[in-house]
């Protein structure tokens, strides 16, 4: 099955830094969503984005859905300790109860 | 708050052996899904159910089966577990879309599984 580009696959960055992550894919997605997992714990969402073009906020944390409806980013502001975990990116084709399709992941560190 | 939870956080079990891992939701969720992780190769979808009694396979479902009897219970099933079957396990829940906007799909905590 199809899954999507995501990078970097890891990260090690010093507290207080940008951090900057993203996912590509071949074909057009109508939904694109960023998760968080925390260590021994299931993925989060962070960000759900519906409109090409989309710009979302929450917090620390800023993400666009592409023109193309192909790719996607997430931005974490002031990097601190508890962003510590693995990230992910995820598309939905279709409404409804179509599956998602996930990235690979983002492994972030941050060092204090 | 949605609730996802799974039987176990952690199982070991041998080589042969038949093996359930439960999922529960709480928020009468249609859609239930059962993925496994593991390093490097990020979540992939074993199988998935949008009803009761209903499954379909996702992209990994070699090894696998499903049981979904009620709503709220989504049963992953492994015949007779293998070494390569010793993963992370997440179930996962949603409801259906039916307007703007998405409905989220909310994750149980996992269930890491040691086959030896």
């Amino acid at each position: 099955g199809q899954q999507l580009n995501q990078s970097p696959q890891s990260m090690f960055i010093q507290e207080g830094e940008d951090v900057s992550m993203n996912c590509t894919s071949s074909s057009i997605f109508n939904t694109w969503l960023w998760y968080k997992q925390d260590p021994g714990e299931g993925p989060v969402l962070l960000i759900a984005l519906y409109k090409a073009g989309e710009l979302t906020s929450n917090g620390r944390l800023t993400a666009q859905f592409g023109i193309t409806r192909k790719d996607s980013f997430l931005n974490i502001s002031a990097s601190i300790p508890s962003d510590v975990g693995i990230y992910f990116c995820a598309g939905q084709r279709n409404s409804g109860n179509t599956p998602l399709v996930f990235g690979k992941g983002t492994r972030l560190s941050v060092i204090a | 708050d949605v609730k996802v939870t799974q039987s176990s956080r952690y199982l070991v079990k041998r080589t042969g052996e038949k093996v359930f891992l439960e999922c529960v939701q709480d928020m009468d969720h249609e859609n239930m899904f059962w993925y496994r992780q593991d390093p490097g190769l990020g979540l992939r979808l074993i199988y998935f159910s949008y009803d009761v009694k209903m499954k379909e396979k996702g992209d990994i479902p070699e090894g696998y089966s499903v049981s979904r009897e009620k709503k709220e219970r989504f049963s992953l099933i492994l015949e007779s577990a293998s070494t390569n079957q010793t993963s992370m396990y997440l179930c996962a829940s949603k409801t259906t879309w039916w307007g703007g906007g998405y409905n989220e799909q909310f994750f149980g905590p996992g269930t890491r599984l040691t086959v030896l």
